[in-house]
């Protein structure tokens, strides 16, 4: 079956250490998408990719990094330069820019909770 | 800057009860988005409406677009019902890089 999945699905980390959170999709979709999420607060974009080779910053990309080698393959980084990294991070596809969820046309993976210790 | 506005925060309520969460937006939208989260985590695509009224099963959403308002309605609810609810909104004037504004989401708790 078609769809996203993000891995680990939690993850600890040092402070001080980088880590990387994998995303892959085999839904054919050129669009790719990180979203940080906090209590209380909406999803906050993170990084998009609207083609292989090429990745945008989002609202809140200070701290983060990606790469988009593979059409399937979206995976950010948290480095140490991002001072609150623990949150939920999800991932997302769509067939095109900007249509991030018409019906069923993009998907969600299942998220990755990372904890700072 | 499109602001997306939901309520209640939190909402507790019995099986069965007829459950109601709003969602106001304040600028002019092309679509808008319902969606259910799980605990786990994972994000589900209920709902696209552009106009009118959708129903899925016991789910009913409802968009008043001249109001900017939008309604989320579940009947007799179960247990199984409990999750958060965000709604989202694409900016008919382009938005952000994924046209996308989340609201906070809706605490859903059903109990038995």
């Amino acid at each position: 079956d078609g769809g996203i999945t993000q891995s680990p699905k939690y993850l600890f980390r040092k402070e001080g250490q980088n880590v990387t959170l994998s995303c892959e999709q085999n839904l054919n979709h050129d669009a790719m998408y990180w979203y940080r999420q906090d209590p209380g607060q909406g999803l906050r974009l993170i990084y998009y990719s609207q083609i292989v080779n090429d990745f945008q910053k989002g609202d809140i990309a200070e701290g983060y990094s990606v790469s988009r080698e593979k059409k399937e393959s979206f995976p950010l980084t948290v480095t140490s330069a991002q001072k609150n990294p623990t949150a939920f991070y999800l991932c997302a596809s769509s067939i095109g820019p900007g249509q991030l969820v018409p019906n069923t046309e993009a998907f969600f993976g299942q998220g990755t909770r990372l904890t700072v210790v | 800057k499109n602001e997306v506005e939901q309520s209640p925060q939190n909402l507790t309520a019995q099986e069965g009860e007829f459950i109601t969460i709003n969602c106001s937006y304040s600028v002019g939208i092309s679509a808008l988005h319902w969606l259910q989260q799980h605990p786990g985590g994972g994000i589900v695509s209920l709902f696209m409406l552009s106009s009118g009224k959708k129903k899925h099963g016991r789910l009913i959403a409802t968009i008043n677009i001249q109001e900017k308002h939008s309604s989320l309605h579940i009947t007799a609810s179960h247990p199984r019902d409990s999750a958060v609810y965000i709604c989202a909104v694409i900016s008919d004037s382009g938005g952000g890089a994924d046209g996308l504004t989340f609201g906070k989401g809706t605490h859903l708790i059903i109990q038995p």
